[in-house]
């Protein structure tokens, strides 16, 4: 059974940092594709980042860039966001998903606020 | 970067068939095959319900199904069933090498 389980959320307030985790299984992780999508409150969703297989290639929507950080560990079957320079309006459950969009876990809740 | 244009509602009869349209640009949907669409009930996470325009994954009722032509996509349910009500994401590759997501359309099943 595939299953993609997300930690890391919380409160925290305008300016710091978080790191969410995505901890996947039954599938092979080392060959796709993976991404973070994240959904503020009662709003869409958003695309936020992607990382290739191998870790070689990551893209992030433009809000994000430069504060954001993907990154992955095959061999720990781990996807995982740094967060840096937290804004108001990064509030959101963010989840992690398959490159394809097939798969998805639960969400994290992350709430910026002073 | 600008999301795709999706109908806030659309909402039928049980057994009537609905489309949902998802128009975006040249740099995106009318650009690549890698339209998708998802559904999402309130609290859970969205499904994937077809995938590069009109594949639908293993599950997924054939009652799902999707089109392109030029900058819009669509979403056809046919059948249209209780369950069916929930929201519908269209989602697009773009030349900046990134993914958009549309606006959002709220099914209701009258």
């Amino acid at each position: 059974e595939v299953q993609l389980v997300e930690s890391g959320g919380g409160l925290v307030q305008p300016g710091g940092s978080l790191r969410l985790s995505c901890a996947a299984s039954g599938f092979t992780f080392s060959g796709i594709w993976m991404k973070w999508v994240r959904q503020a409150p009662g709003k869409g969703l958003e695309w936020v980042a992607n990382i290739k297989q191998d870790g070689s290639e990551e893209h992030y929507v433009d809000s994000v860039k430069g504060r954001f950080t993907i990154s992955r560990d095959n061999a720990k079957n781990s996807l995982y966001l740094q967060m840096n320079s937290l804004r108001v309006e990064d509030t959101a459950v963010y989840y992690c998903a398959t490159g394809r969009g097939t798969y998805w876990g639960q969400g994290t809740l992350v709430t910026v606020s002073s | 970067q600008a999301v795709l244009t999706q109908p806030a509602s659309v909402s039928g009869s049980p057994g009537q068939s609905i489309t949902i349209s998802c128009t975006g640009t040249s740099s995106d949907v009318g650009g690549y095959k890698y339209v998708s669409w998802y559904q999402q009930h309130p609290g859970k996470a969205p499904k994937l319900m077809i995938y590069e325009v009109n594949n639908r994954p293993s599950g997924v009722s054939n009652r799902f199904s999707g089109s392109k032509s030029g900058n819009t996509a669509s979403l056809t349910i046919s059948g249209l069933q209780a369950e069916d009500e929930a929201d519908y994401y269209c989602s697009s590759y773009t030349s900046n090498s990134i993914y958009v997501f549309g606006t959002g359309t709220k099914v209701t099943v009258l």
